[in-house]
């Protein structure tokens, strides 16, 4: 089975720190991909990237940045963290044609 | 742009009944839908998906029906359980040629399961 696991279920951070949240895949995919869920608003799509060292912006790029240096690993970066960041972060691992999901990151900035 | 959307918010049924989620979508140039669950606190589960060049899947206790004439994509689980209750949500693939082609994701049906 596929296996997508998303470092932390919970976050609490202050306004301004900078956070990482990681993302590992288990199945060689080179298709990884960064959305927020809000309530009434659905899956947005942040950034993805379809191979090491390549990124390109979804939807809501801005505040974010992401990081690509193994295949298996992708990381969302918030520069500076803000109160309208608070979200559900969702890492997806894609394979053709099928996407699979981590757990969901439930990130509070405060 | 292209948009893929649910007819109903929420949807409560019958423990024991079978449910019916839908999805319209607008992309007739979409080759490819998925069908997921989301259960509360959890990350997007996948169930079935149907390529466009089908009418009807079947699964386990779920089948997915994809209408093309009018864009129309459904969920139907047999003989619903409390396990079922979550949010639904379809999501499509256009074609697009290499790259990343990413899915388009309706904003979810929750489904609810009266006792």
């Amino acid at each position: 089975d596929v296996k997508v696991t998303q470092s932390s279920r919970y976050l609490v951070k202050r306004t301004g720190e900078k956070v990482f949240l990681e993302c590992v895949q288990d199945m060689d995919h080179e298709n990884m991909f960064w959305y927020r869920q809000d309530p009434g608003l659905g899956l947005r799509l942040i950034y993805f990237s379809y191979d090491v060292k390549m990124k390109e912006k979804g939807d809501i790029p801005e505040g974010y940045s992401v990081s690509r240096e193994k295949k298996e690993r992708f990381s969302l970066i918030l520069e500076s963290a803000s109160t309208n960041q608070t979200s559900m972060y969702l890492c997806a691992s894609r394979g053709r044609p099928e996407a699979f999901f981590g757990q969901g990151t439930r990130l509070t900035v405060v | 742009g292209e948009s893929v959307g649910l007819h109903l918010p929420t949807l409560s049924v019958q423990e024991g009944d079978n449910s019916i989620i839908n999805c319209a979508y607008s992309n007739s140039a979409s080759d490819y839908f998925i069908w997921y669950k989301q259960e509360s606190g959890k990350g997007p589960q996948f169930i079935i998906d149907i390529r466009s060049n089908m009418d009807k899947r079947q699964g386990q206790r779920v089948t997915v029906l994809l209408n093309k004439t009018v864009k129309h994509l459904s969920l139907q689980i047999a003989a619903t359980q409390p396990g079922d209750s979550a949010v639904y949500f379809c999501a499509e693939k256009g074609y697009a040629g290499g790259g990343a082609d990413g899915l388009t994701f309706g904003k979810g049906t929750h489904l609810i399961i009266q006792p």
